[in-house]
């Protein structure tokens, strides 16, 4: 079974930074398949990137996705307000623990 | 638009029984694998049962295998999750999620229900 690692658990920063999280799969992971999605409080998850890389509908291009392997990483280039959430990378049956985003 | 809608959540005693139901529209729905992922309160998401879009193949994480049986109705657009022998540590929003395609290997999920709340206890 593949474990999901994200680092770091929290990540504190100011609106207009830039945001690196990664994630970290036990064992090498197609790319096809690694995802990324976004939580707020209260709401439903929502897909970010899909195949790795490749944004869902309507996501800002502030938000991207690169890696392979092992190792995978969602950038923000700068801070929204809005942006400040928990984010889950995924892999077919398994979530990472999620990295929270919050306000420095 | 897609949509998905789920319901019959509640407040069951351990060892009960509870069918979950999410309600689709706005795709063609047979054309669509279907998960549920549930979240503890306060916890991280985790993949619970997923079932291809024929409904011939389903899943299930290994803590509810044997207790929990997905299913789906393709002409009521209707995916279900039957959950037997109930556990506190079963207690979770459940979140019914479409795949991005018929297949369930690989899958990821990219349209969410709002969730329905399953709370175990006595």
């Amino acid at each position: 079974e593949i474990v999901l690692t994200q680092s770091p658990g929290t990540l504190s920063l100011s609106p207009g930074e830039r945001a690196t999280l990664s994630c970290r799969a036990s064992q090498s992971v197609s790319s096809s398949y690694l995802a990324w999605y976004q939580q707020k409080p209260g709401q439903a998850p929502r897909l970010l990137i899909y195949g790795a890389s490749s944004r869902a509908t309507g996501i800002p291009d502030r938000f991207s996705g690169s890696g392979s392997g092992t190792d995978f990483t969602l950038t923000i280039s700068r801070l929204e307000p809005e942006d400040f959430a928990v984010y889950y990378c995924q892999q077919w049956r398994t979530f990472g623990q999620g990295t929270k985003v919050e306000i420095k | 638009e897609v949509q998905l809608l789920e319901s019959g959540g509640g407040l069951v005693q351990p060892g009960g029984s509870l069918r979950l139901s999410c309600a689709a529209s706005g795709f063609t729905f047979s054309s669509y694998a279907m998960s549920w992922v549930r979240q503890a309160p306060g916890k991280g998401l985790e993949w619970v049962s997923a079932i291809s879009g024929s409904g011939g193949s389903t899943y299930y994480a290994d803590s509810v295998k044997g207790r929990f049986t997905i299913s789906r109705d393709n002409s009521k657009n209707t995916l279900y999750l039957q959950m037997n022998s109930l556990r506190a540590e079963d207690t979770a929003v459940y979140y019914c999620a479409k795949g991005p395609w018929a297949a369930v290997a690989g899958t990821t999920f990219d349209y969410w229900g709002q969730g329905t709340l399953v709370t175990v206890s006595s």
